[in-house]
């Protein structure tokens, strides 16, 4: 039992370049989230989503669009990275209750 | 959902026990306080929560005020792993949305 599993670990990618944040969760889990971390900061909710099928948005969506693939997977991906995209992304999964249960974040750099 | 406000920063020594105030002066019928906590700079990881009475775990115990406008949590023996930012979080049953504030930031001296 894997949890909250995410892929890439680190990137580096150039302004305008584009690319998709893997995230898959092994635990049955109805809602799935992205967030993201600055520097010194606390996690800000970028999409989520509740079930199979539907994603909203969160805090801070600009930038962003995601995808449900099927039950276990929820991507995130940036159409043309600017600078102010560099940062922690987490992805988190929850069942019925409110628990988040949280994967080990993709670090991103952004130049 | 109630916002929260935590201290910055905490120290404790080794072996004592950590206590994390939160106050959630706004908090509604239907929310409940959760705690979470960031080991450098893993993934958030989930602590406890509690309604209306004090409720402990493995990992810590939360109590919480009869007006339910404050908690605290409490690591009974802090060891040097339980170095951390702590999160209190406010949520409403069934929400979707966590929102995180900035948390306080335990040491655990030796």
């Amino acid at each position: 039992n894997a949890g909250v599993t995410q892929t890439p670990k680190f990137q580096v990618l150039k302004t305008g370049q584009s690319m998709t944040l893997q995230c898959a969760q092994d635990m049955n889990h109805n809602s799935m989230y992205w967030y993201r971390q600055d520097p010194g900061m606390g996690l800000r909710l970028i999409y989520y989503s509740a079930s199979e099928g539907t994603t909203d948005k969160g805090e801070v969506p600009n930038g962003y669009n995601v995808s449900r693939l099927n039950k276990r997977e929820f991507s995130l991906r940036l159409e043309s990275a600017a600078p102010s995209q560099t940062s922690v992304y987490f992805c988190a999964s929850r069942a019925g209750g409110g628990t988040q249960y949280f994967g080990p974040g993709t670090r991103l750099l952004v130049l | 959902d109630a916002k929260t406000t935590q201290p910055t920063s905490m120290d404790c020594a080794e072996g004592r026990a950590a206590n994390l105030p939160c106050n959630h002066s706004t908090i509604s019928g239907n929310e409940y306080v959760y705690w979470y906590r960031q080991i450098h700079s893993q993934g958030p990881q989930y602590i406890i929560h509690g309604l209306k009475n004090n409720e402990t775990n493995e990992m810590a115990s939360l109590i919480i005020t009869e007006d339910r406008k404050s908690s605290t949590l409490i690591l009974p023996h802090a060891t040097l792993r339980d170095t951390a930012v702590y999160y209190c979080i406010v949520q409403r049953g069934g929400s979707e949305k966590l929102v995180f504030g900035k948390g306080t930031k335990l040491t655990v001296n030796p």
